[in-house]
């Protein structure tokens, strides 16, 4: 099962920026949050990731609560071309080294001119 | 270009026949995944490897199969006994090792049976 919660869907207004909002309550220690996107009928694209601080990167910023339970993906200046579903992710890291990735059903971002 | 291809994009096949995906890559990653998509779905685990001849089931394993024989290669047997084949198939991969690491998928092979 996913460990994580997103809205089922959101809208922007092209230009303006765009706040996605990822609920992971259950989230250890070692875990990171990684947001994927992708574009219809295409493979997922990876966005950013981070463990605690907040990060940037050319396509997007990355903003972690203090107490790790949720975070927020921002596109600064949403573009048409930025319409997708966006997936939070968890990234278990065990003992083995294995990443397992678990996809749920992502926020389905509809930007509009 | 470093990468992961998957071939062929459109597959359609008849009811009862088996079907093989391919997914290849030129990462040199050790962990590969398959994963299926139906209609205004999120992504399922069917299948992963972590290494070269070994793999293990995901959530949705039943009426598929995959080998593993080559680092870059991770080929996806869709068989008979899987009742709902149609749907779009991802494979993807990631270093497997390192901390912190994304995974790259390729562009998905949509498969049709009739």
């Amino acid at each position: 099962d996913a460990k994580t919660t997103q809205p089922p869907s959101m809208d922007c207004a092209e230009g303006r920026a765009a706040n996605l909002p990822c609920n992971h309550s259950t989230i250890s220690g070692n875990e990171y949050v990684y947001w994927y996107r992708q574009i219809h009928s295409q493979g997922p694209q990876y966005i950013i990731h981070g463990l605690k601080n907040n990060e940037t990167n050319e396509m997007a910023s990355l903003i972690i609560t203090e107490d790790r339970k949720s975070s927020t993906l921002i596109l600064p200046h949403a573009t048409l071309r930025d319409t997708a579903v966006y997936y939070c992710i968890v990234r278990p890291f065990g003992d083995t080294g294995f990443q397992k990735l678990v996809f749920g059903t992502g926020t389905r971002l509809l930007v509009s001119p | 270009d470093g990468g992961i291809t998957q071939s062929p994009k459109y597959l359609f096949r008849k009811e009862g026949q088996n079907v093989t995906l391919s997914c290849e890559q030129n990462l040199n990653h050790d962990a590969m995944y398959w994963y299926r998509q139906d209609p205004g779905q999120g992504l399922r685990l069917i299948y992963y490897s972590q290494i070269v001849n070994d793999f293990q089931k995901g959530d949705i394993a039943e009426g598929y199969s995959v080998s593993r024989e080559k680092k870059e290669s991770f080929p996806l047997t869709v068989t008979s006994a899987q009742k709902n084949p149609t749907a779009f198939y991802l494979c993807a991969s990631n270093p497997g090792q390192v901390r912190g690491t994304e995974a790259f998928f390729g562009q998905g092979t949509r498969l049709t049976v009739v």
